[in-house]
């Protein structure tokens, strides 16, 4: 079965660090890029990080709102994708989603794995 | 940043209504367009992507047109499992952009 599995969520506060982990199963990791979501009361969703795939050299974009206090990373011997969040805001809080992106930017690579796989969420809460 | 108005925010229908839900881009795109379904206490489900292609297992009653700045999503015979809250997603350039959302409730 594909799937994807957060964990690591918690509170913390103003200023904290919390690092969410994902775990992926069920297909070829490194073939796929990988991305967070976040849910805010706010803001809906919002999409907040990528990593490119292996071949694309595991590259990164971000978020205006994270970039430089949140980085993505991954670890293929482990299947998983990380986001460390540093330097956390109030208007960080929110449930984070890891999704499984597409394999490419053409075609069936492109269109269709976009964010086909959704895990089911860890809750970030910063509060002082 | 491309920038998604997503229209209405919020509607009530009945069983068997015919729904459309709007998007519009600030900037023109091509094929970069997916649809999401939402229920309460659930994550987003993939409904359609590349505007118009149908997700695997999903009822045929949906269904997603559009080009350029406006797409759109049908839901041609609404149906009770079908309230819930819709999202469009533009992938066209960084960042990626999500529509406000559209919360379809029981009339």
């Amino acid at each position: 079965e594909v799937q994807v599995v957060e964990s690591g969520g918690g509170s913390v506060q103003p200023g904290g660090s919390l690092r969410l982990s994902c775990a992926a199963s069920g297909f070829t990791f490194s073939d796929h890029y990988m991305d967070w979501v976040r849910q805010t009361p706010g803001r809906g969703l919002e999409w907040v990080a990528r990593s490119r795939n292996k071949a694309d050299g595991h590259t990164t974009e971000y978020a205006a709102s994270v970039e430089g206090r949140f980085i993505v990373s991954r670890d293929g011997s482990q299947n998983s994708v990380s986001l460390q969040m540093n330097s956390l805001k109030i208007e960080d809080t929110g449930v984070y989603y890891c999704v499984r992106g597409p394999r490419g930017t053409t075609g069936n690579d492109l269109y269709y794995y976009y964010m086909d796989v959704w895990g089911k969420g860890t809750t970030v809460t910063v509060s002082s | 940043d491309i920038q998604m108005t997503q229209s209405p925010s919020a509607m009530s229908a009945s069983v068997g209504d015919r729904v459309t839900i709007t998007c519009r881009a600030s900037q023109g795109t091509n094929t970069n367009l997916v649809w999401f379904q939402q229920k309460p206490g659930q994550a987003p489900k993939r409904l359609i992507y590349a505007v118009s292609n149908l997700q695997s297992g999903v009822p045929s009653r949906f269904s997603g047109s559009g080009s350029g700045t406006e797409f759109t999503l049908t839901i041609s015979s609404l149906q009770p499992e079908d309230f819930a809250t819709y999202y469009c997603l533009l992938h066209h350039s960084y960042p990626l952009t999500f529509g406000g959302g559209t919360k379809v409730e029981i009339k």
